[in-house]
């Protein structure tokens, strides 16, 4: 099962907006419905943003969403802030009994 | 407050076997499927296995098929990996994720608990 497809770096000066793009295939992301978004910062564990697309957990700020259009996810961060720097992973179900991650994207505040 | 603790990792030389646990706490440890998703030095997420809540169904990634088995004890709420034939490629921080609950099967669950990791080096 291939990586989902994730552009290796994105950037934005504070108060901006940044989207993420996470493209796969009709399988995985274009399939269903269980697209997740996570963020981790350098040494530390990933921690949850955005589930099933565009749902977010409670206390993640609504400055975050999340959207799917055909076979790309895509995450956007809005009012962009310093603690916004870390990597970014979205992940999906895949069919098949098989979850799949893309590469990763780290975002840089400039 | 809910925790995961993750333990066990080494070096180990390739061929080797090592057992990873995870100690989990402050949330009903037998009503959620749990994962291990593991993470190369300098390499992003890599998901490896998952384990229902009752144990009785488990999944693996196409990688570690038929080399790792996970496993739950939900009288004692730790998570096991157990890996065998190790290799080079098999080295990477492993992480435990809870599932965040509701969905069937449980790969369709986002992971909304993740530990701090376990370091595990296959090196001769």
């Amino acid at each position: 099962q291939s990586a989902l497809t994730q552009p290796p770096s994105a950037s934005g000066s504070p108060g901006q907006s940044v989207t993420i793009s996470c493209t796969g295939t009709s399988s995985d992301v274009g399939g269903y419905n269980y697209v997740s978004w996570y963020q981790q910062h350098p040494g530390k564990a990933p921690k949850l943003l955005i589930y099933e697309v565009s749902k977010r957990p409670s206390g993640v700020p609504d400055r975050l969403s999340g959207s799917k259009s055909g076979n790309t996810a895509s995450l956007t961060v809005s009012g962009l802030q310093a603690e916004d720097e870390a990597d970014y992973y979205c992940s999906s179900y895949a069919g098949s009994n098989l979850v799949v991650f893309g590469g990763g994207t780290k975002l840089t505040v400039l | 407050e809910v925790q995961l603790l993750e333990s066990g990792g080494h070096l180990v030389q390739p061929g080797g076997s090592l057992r990873l646990s995870c100690a989990a706490s402050g949330f009903t440890f037998s009503s959620y499927g749990m994962s291990w998703v593991r993470q190369a030095p300098g390499k992003g997420l890599e998901w490896v296995s998952a384990i229902s809540g009752s144990g009785g169904t488990t999944y693996y990634s196409d990688s570690v098929k038929g080399r790792f088995t996970i496993s739950r004890d939900n009288s004692k709420n730790t998570l096991y990996l157990q890996m065998n034939s190790l290799r080079a490629e098999d080295t990477a921080v492993y992480y435990c994720a809870k599932h965040a609950g509701g969905q069937w099967p449980v790969l369709r669950d986002a992971f909304d608990i993740w530990g701090q990791g376990t370091m595990v080096t296959v090196s001769s």
